[in-house]
């Protein structure tokens, strides 16, 4: 069956970075995308970002270009967000979804979520 | 960027029919995609491709799609139906995915 196993709660100060990993199984890695999805507490869900594991092109929300990093080792089958200069604001919840291949549209299978919290 | 709007919450009865509109410029031209999330959990996939349901889903919850709305309808309600829930699309301007604000389902 489709497993999507995130790495655990993190504690971070601000301005420290922090990698979130993404293990999968029981499908073709190469045969998806990845979304990773940010959950603010108490909000909605917001995009972040979309890799494709063959061009290894990520798109990215504007709101998250630019300190947000995504990348894959399709070696292992696990994808990674990285963020980095964190700030409280960034405390969330964090899940990966396997999306499309051509188009970030649809993520069916989901990681539990990680917890990043921010906090000096 | 694209904008989908969701009513904040819906309230609804056990038995009767629950339904959670997602409003979008011509969203009609677009697929759509609903998910459920309880409380502590990842978003589930309720309907794909507006109307669509995974392996799985019962045949209460269905969707459609026309015009400026999307809707997600759910029939008999249960109490185990009380959840968020949020719809989707792909813009294809932006080529970016776009999730809605999220509407809270009570069950009374």
């Amino acid at each position: 069956q489709v497993q999507l196993v995130q790495s655990g709660s993190e504690l971070k100060k601000p301005g420290a970075s922090v990698k979130v990993s993404c293990k999968t199984s029981g499908y073709i890695f190469t045969h998806y995308g990845m979304d990773w999805v940010r959950q603010a507490p108490g909000q909605g869900l917001e995009w972040m970002g979309w890799i494709n594991p063959n061009s290894e092109n990520p798109k990215y929300a504007q709101a998250f270009k630019g300190r947000s990093v995504l990348s894959l080792d399709t070696s292992v089958s696990t994808a990674y967000l990285q963020i980095n200069n964190l700030e409280v604001e960034d405390t969330a919840v964090y899940y990966c979804a396997r999306s499309d291949l051509v188009v970030p549209a649809a993520p069916d299978y989901w990681g539990q979520g990680t917890l990043v919290a921010v906090s000096s | 960027s694209y904008v989908l709007t969701q009513p904040p919450s819906v309230s609804v009865t056990p038995g009767k029919t629950a339904t959670i509109m997602c409003g979008g410029i011509n969203i009609g031209d677009k697929s759509v995609h609903w998910y459920q999330q309880k409380p502590g959990q990842a978003p589930v996939l309720l309907i794909y491709f507006d109307s669509d349901r995974p392996s799985g889903i019962p045949e209460r919850f269905s969707g459609s799609n026309s015009g400026n709305t999307a809707t997600l309808t759910i029939s008999r309600v249960e109490a185990g139906d009380d959840a968020d829930y949020y719809c989707q699309v792909w813009d294809s301007g932006s080529d970016h995915l776009v999730f809605g604000g999220g509407t809270k389902l009570t069950v009374l």
